[in-house]
Order: C-alpha cells, then sequence, then structure tokens
C-alpha cells in the first residue's frame, strides 16, 4: 500500500513569511496527526484528526498554526506569520484506529522547514 | 503529566556488541508503548509495540523490549548489533486516545 506522502519535503521562508504543508494520509485512514520535531527532540503533536473533525489540537499554537482536513481525507498545516523559532520537521502521520487505543501510526517523510 | 524519557542521547558501539536503551514513562492510565525507529534519510516506523499480555515484546530485526511496571520501564535490546542498526530510536506512550508521546530520542551509531 503507497504510505503518507506529505509535501513539499523541503521549505526555506523568512520569518513573518506565511507557508502551507500538505499531507495525504494512507487511504482509509480515518486519523491523522502533525508533529513538530525540532532538532534534538522527539516529534510532538500539533494536531489529530478523526475523520474530518479535531480531537485534539491543545499543543497548536493557534495564534499562528491552523490546520484543516476537509473531506477527511487530505490535510493542510499553515504556519502565518512564521517565527524563527518554528524552524523544525513537521510530520504527518495515519492510522486506521478509532480510539481503541490498538493502533500503529505511520508517518510520511516529513517537511523541512528553515526560518529566517 | 503524561512523559516519556530516554536517559542515552547518543551511544556508539561496535558491531556484535549487545544494546540497551533506557526508557522510563510516566503515564497514569493504562499504557500502551512503542519503539519507533528512523533510519537515516527514511520515515519514522514502528520496531515494536507493547499493549498488554508478555510482557517481553519482540519486534523486527532481532529487537525486542520488556515491559516493567514496577519500573515505568521499556527498555530496548538487541543481543548483537549491526552496521545497519544505526539509526535514531524513539521511545513513545500511547493513550487509548490514541495520542502518542514520544521521548527525546537516542541516535545509535554502530561501527563496523
Amino acid at each position: 500500500e503507497a504510505g503518507v506522502a506529505q509535501s513539499p519535503r523541503y521549505k526555506i521562508i523568512e520569518k513573518r513569511q506565511s507557508v502551507a504543508f500538505w499531507c495525504n494520509p494512507i487511504s482509509g485512514h480515518a486519523t491523522l496527526y502533525w508533529y513538530q520535531q525540532i532538532l534534538g527532540q522527539g516529534p510532538k503533536l500539533l494536531i489529530q484528526f478523526q475523520n474530518n473533525g479535531v480531537v485534539d489540537d491543545s499543543q497548536l499554537p493557534k495564534d499562528r498554526f491552523s490546520a484543516e482536513r476537509l473531506k477527511g481525507v487530505d490535510s493542510t498545516l499553515k504556519i502565518q506569520p512564521a517565527k524563527l523559532e518554528d524552524s523544525a520537521v513537521y510530520l504527518c502521520a495515519s492510522s486506521s484506529s478509532l480510539g481503541s487505543g490498538s493502533y500503529e501510526q505511520y508517518f510520511g517523510p516529513g517537511t523541512r522547514l528553515t526560518v529566517t | 503529566a503524561q512523559s516519556v524519557s530516554q536517559h542515552n542521547h547518543h551511544v556508539i558501539l561496535s558491531e556484535a556488541a549487545s544494546l540497551e536503551l533506557g526508557c522510563n514513562y510516566s503515564y497514569g492510565g493504562t499504557v500502551n508503548l512503542f519503539w519507533y525507529v528512523q533510519y537515516p534519510g527514511q520515515h519514522l516506523q514502528l520496531l515494536l509495540k507493547y499493549f498488554s499480555g508478555d510482557p517481553l515484546v519482540k519486534g523486527i530485526k532481532g529487537f525486542e523490549a520488556e515491559f516493567i511496571k514496577s519500573k515505568f520501564s521499556f527498555n530496548l535490546r538487541k543481543p548483537s548489533v549491526q552496521w545497519s542498526d544505526t539509526a535514531e530510536y524513539f521511545c513513545a506512550v500511547g493513550s487509548k486516545a490514541d495520542k502518542l508521546i514520544f521521548g527525546t530520542g537516542t541516535r545509535l551509531q554502530v561501527f563496523p
């Protein structure tokens, strides 16, 4: 089966600019996640969708970050305006789980964002 | 608060050496535990997982991990590492809400 697709793979922007990342999960996976991985740290969950509804966005800096998952398939994550500290790898993952707790998350290759 | 600690940030081994990477967690509910691995230039992928039952879990590529509830630990082991095991290893704890909390990762370098 095809894996989780993400684009772009790399992005360099100046601070205060905006940027958007795209994710296409594994077909049929109801749950989609966006993580932020800062260099030297583990991935940190930003937002979790189940179908097209938000399950958890408690760690999403809502003053500058937004995400949507229209039609319960693809998702976009946007940052506007970007700050230097947003430099990180943004990972998308998907899972077939619907809250049973028995699941594996499948990760995409990530988008490496550099804010200058 | 839920958290995961990985004590070893960088481990350097020679081929055929034994490996043990520490992982301790703090979580108040029923715990699901994972080890993910990221090989150079590749995606994060699942190495092994524990949900219930036998606390000794076997994963891919000869890795295993033992869940010790009394110590809140889920250490990763491999009796004999290979150069191809060079990667970054992440321990994670998951809730029934399907939320994963990752540790900071351990970078393993294996030299021939």
